[in-house]
């Protein structure tokens, strides 16, 4: 079965400052793996997603994500937080070998301080 | 939140009442997924349809009904065998192709039982 892990419930980090939130998986194939971000009372906005190719990724808003097979791990990362950047993150994946189900992480609140 | 509409953004309930909620996409996808979240938990799924017609229990799909009659419309039944109904909905679709992975989330239904 496959999983995810978001070992932070929380990640502060003052603006300007770089900010990590971080996301490991388990899956039996070679994984689909996506970040998302949610603000309050709000729907999932896609952010970024690994299927191939370049292990680092770039996505919207400045975030990028390092795919790290041996360490199963997909951390999003962000060289300067802003403050704007204050939200609930999913990391999800999805076995493209398995059927068309995604799995997502419990999500880490990032609260960046002015 | 993309060409996905939920409606109603609140609802409220009665124990022992069923309740439907809705969810349209115009984005021409072919796949729709209802997700449940609450606090801590992130995202369960509660049932996914690939094609009209057809679908899939999720992993929390007990006291929940479905129904894919339309490309476009993936209403979600709460019914009264759903123990613990209060939680925020999300409506999910996406394309099935491996290069289109992404899904996109309605802004979600928050369903309180009072």
């Amino acid at each position: 079965a496959q999983s995810v892990a978001q070992p932070e419930d929380q990640v502060n980090v003052a603006e300007g400052n770089p900010l990590t939130v971080k996301c490991t998986y388990s899956v039996s194939g070679n994984p689909y793996l996506f970040w998302y971000v949610q603000y309050p009372n709000r729907g999932l906005q896609f952010l970024l997603k690994y299927i191939t190719g370049d292990n680092l990724v770039k996505g919207s808003y400045g975030f990028e994500a390092e795919f790290n097979k041996s360490q199963t791990s997909f951390h999003l990362k962000k060289p300067s937080a802003l403050v704007s950047d204050s939200a609930l993150y999913f990391c999800a994946v999805r076995d493209p070998g398995g059927y068309q189900k995604v799995t997502f992480g419990t999500g880490t609140k990032l609260q960046v301080i002015p | 939140d993309g060409g996905i509409t939920q409606s109603p953004k609140y609802l409220f309930r009665k124990e022992g009442q069923n309740v439907t909620l809705s969810c349209e996409q115009n984005l021409n996808h072919d796949a729709m997924y209802w997700y449940r979240q609450d606090p801590g938990q992130g995202l369960r799924l509660i049932y996914y349809s690939q094609i009209v017609n057809d679908f899939q229990k999720g992993d929390i799909a007990e006291g929940y009904s479905v129904s894919r009659e339309k490309k476009e419309s993936f209403p979600l039944t709460v019914t009264s065998a759903q123990k613990n109904p209060t939680a925020f909905y999300l409506c999910a679709s996406r394309v099935l192709a491996a290069s289109t992975d992404t899904q996109y989330f309605g802004p979600g239904t928050r369903l309180t039982v009072l």
